[in-house]
């Protein structure tokens, strides 16, 4: 079953913690990227990776940690530096991270701050 | 402001009805794509438009691009509730930063 999956679906947090969110891809794209939503609102850009052990910060990159050790992977830490952390965060990949390509999108973790 | 910004940011219309969707952008495209997400869930592909198209169709989307007036429409014909769901429009570049951005959306709601 090819796609793109993300773990875990919600996860809590306290003040002060980091925490990790998984992002893997069996579509064999070269390309990841890591988003983040707030409630009715659209998309920024936390980090993007067009090949493995590189990546490039986006919009909204303060806070926020990524590696890309495999190409299949593509995990985000959310750290304690990350003032205002609970959203909605979504990983996309796709083919090579020209702009034609279509990104496909994981189902999403949403994170909350306790 | 954001590159891509939709309007109206929500729009409900009945069953049957066309529903239409407005994206504008500030700098120049290659191409722009419109993606759907349902509540809660990761965004799905629906179109892409490069910047020496001017009309697309698929089934029943039509998408219109002006690059003169930076501006981009989606159009949805004889509605379903099934479309109910957030669209998106979102901008790409072939130079610099080669990542797509994002726009605020447009909430469709359908009522049946």
């Amino acid at each position: 079953d090819g796609g793109i999956t993300q773990s875990p679906k919600y996860l809590f947090r306290k003040e002060g913690q980091n925490v990790t969110l998984s992002c893997e891809q069996n579509l064999n794209h070269d390309a990841m990227y890591w988003y983040r939503q707030d409630p009715g609102q659209g998309l920024r850009l936390i980090y993007y990776s067009q090949i493995v052990n590189d990546f490039q910060k986006g919009d909204i990159a303060e806070g926020y940690s990524v590696s890309r050790e495999k190409k299949e992977s593509f995990p985000l830490t959310v750290t304690s530096a990350q003032k205002n952390p609970t959203a909605f965060y979504l990983c996309a990949s796709c083919v090579t991270g020209k702009s034609t390509d279509t990104q496909y999108f994981g189902p999403g973790t949403r994170l909350t701050v306790l | 402001s954001q590159q891509g910004e939709e309007d109206p940011q929500a729009l409900s219309i009945q069953e049957g009805e066309n529903a239409t969707m407005n994206c504008s952008y500030k700098t120049s495209i290659n191409n722009l794509q419109w993606y759907r997400q349902n509540s809660g869930r990761g965004l799905v592909h629906l179109i892409l438009i490069r910047s020496n198209e001017r009309e697309k169709h698929s089934g029943r989307l039509r998408v219109t691009l002006d690059t003169s007036k930076k501006s981009s429409s989606l159009l949805i014909t004889a509605s379903r509730a099934a479309d109910t769901a957030s669209y998106f429009c979102a901008t790409g570049r072939d130079t610099g930063r080669r990542a797509l951005t994002f726009g605020s959306g447009t909430r469709l709601q359908v009522q049946p």
